[in-house]
């Protein structure tokens, strides 16, 4: 079944503890991107990749890294979480790195961080 | 960075009614997306619109990419109670390299369908 898988689902940490939630997909798609969601602001681009090894900051970049050394992951990293990055997160592909928008979302993964 | 306004920010309606929300921008988009959420669940592509001025369909749906490519409409005819959900609308910035794959989401819009 082609899908955009995201682990874990559910993440409760604490400030300062480096985490990383993975991202595969199966459909051998070039784009991949983050987003993180938070109410009444929508979703909001954290970085994206046009290819392998290749990575650009979206909207809102800072206190996240990412990288991507095989086509299908891309790994979203929070080197020292804080609070104000509790947030759901959603990784999403698109076959084409032309047309960025037709995406696939994954299932989202809700973060904490107290 | 860029902003979508999208409005209404929620909307309360009867099933069978329809339903019309927009999105406006500060700066010109070459393409229009609409997706919807569903609770719990990734968004989904509903409809994409690539020329100013494009009018799409997709079942009940409409939607335009406005002339000044700085806004776009959805229209939901009909409403039955599986339209409820988020729905957002999203521009790709105009083209110029190093912002082609980045998209900017708007606030979403709360859609609540009463039977």
């Amino acid at each position: 079944e082609a899908q955009v898988t995201q682990n874990p689902r559910y993440l409760i940490t604490v400030t300062g503890k480096k985490l990383t939630v993975t991202c595969s997909q199966n459909m051998n798609h070039e784009y991949m991107s983050w987003y993180r969601q938070d109410p009444g602001l929508g979703l909001r681009q954290i970085y994206y990749s046009m290819n392998v090894e290749v990575t650009d900051k979206g909207d809102v970049p800072e206190g996240y890294k990412v990288s991507r050394k095989e086509k299908r992951n891309f790994p979203l990293i929070l080197e020292s979480p804080s609070p104000n990055q509790t947030s759901l997160y959603f990784c999403a592909s698109s076959l084409s790195s032309r047309v960025p928008y037709e995406q696939y979302f994954g299932p989202g993964t809700r973060l904490t961080v107290t | 960075g860029q902003q979508l306004n999208q409005s209404p920010q929620s909307m309360f309606i009867q099933e069978g009614e329809d339903v019309s929300m927009n999105c406006t921008s500060s700066s010109i988009f070459n393409t229009w997306l609409w997706y919807k959420q569903d609770p719990g669940e990734g968004p989904v592509l509903l409809i994409a619109l690539y020329k100013a001025g494009e009018l799409t369909s997709n079942g009940r749906l409409t939607a335009q990419f406005g002339i000044t490519r700085k806004d776009s409409f959805l229209n939901i005819s009909a409403s039955i109670p599986s339209d409820v959900g988020i729905y957002f609308c999203a521009g790709q910035l105009s083209a110029g390299g190093t912002s082609y794959g980045k998209l900017t989401f708007g606030q979403g819009t709360i859609l609540t369908v009463h039977p």
